[in-house]
């Protein structure tokens, strides 16, 4: 079975604070994915990347950056929270192989900006 | 235009009935069609995903495709409470990077 982890299932930061958030995927796949996903407004792509140290910007990557040092692992990073940052954050991964586009969600993390 | 459009709903049935959950799309060149599941506080999880026009069946749900027309649905028979969720389309547009472009979901709630 695909897994995809993240660090923490809720999450309360100030505004201001530099916020990490981890993924860990377990199916050696080339593609990984953050979203958010807001009410009303479904699934936006922030950031995504196609193997280690690439990386492309998404529909909405202002306020926010990535890095992927390792295949297995994709973090986003919240350089200065703030309150519009509050939202349900989902990561995802996907093969690059054509025909196996599937994309596997971890659990999701929600975080809340004061 | 958004790139793939669901209703929102909420779309009520009664326990036993079938549920039709529409999506279209605007990119004519687009691939792959993907149908997931996200209840209430948590992840989409994938039911069906479909290529080629025509049905795909898997157990209670079906898939249907008609790119002349740009459009996919997801058909759930004998539909259980335990089905309401929000539904989200996905579309595989042209390109590299298997990016997918995801409708905002259709809330189905299945009343006993």
């Amino acid at each position: 079975d695909v897994k995809v982890t993240q660090s923490s299932r809720y999450l309360v930061k100030r505004t201001g604070e530099k916020v990490f958030l981890e993924c860990v995927q377990d199916m050696d796949h080339e593609n990984m994915f953050w979203y958010r996903q807001d009410p009303g407004l479904g699934l936006r792509l922030i950031y995504f990347s196609y193997d280690v140290k690439m990386k492309e910007k998404g529909d909405i990557p202002e306020g926010y950056s990535v890095s992927r040092e390792k295949k297995e692992r994709f973090s986003l990073i919240l350089e200065s929270a703030s309150t519009n940052q509050t939202s349900m954050y989902l990561c995802a991964s996907s093969s690059r192989a054509g025909g196996r586009e599937t994309q596997y969600f971890g659990p999701g993390t929600r975080l809340l900006v004061l | 235009q958004k790139e793939v459009e669901q209703n929102s709903g909420p779309l009520s049935v009664p326990e036993g009935a079938i549920a039709s959950l529409n999506c279209t799309y605007s990119d004519r060149g687009s691939q792959s069609f993907f149908w997931y599941r996200q209840y209430s506080g948590k992840s989409p999880e994938l039911i069906m995903f479909i290529y080629s026009n025509g049905d795909k069946e898997d157990g209670r749900f079906t898939a249907q495709l008609n790119k002349a027309s740009q459009y996919v649905s997801l058909l759930i028979r004998d539909s259980q409470p335990s089905d309401s969720a929000t539904y989200l389309c996905a579309v595989k547009p042209p390109g590299g990077y298997n990016k997918l472009i995801f409708g905002a979901g259709t809330r189905l709630a299945v009343h006993p």
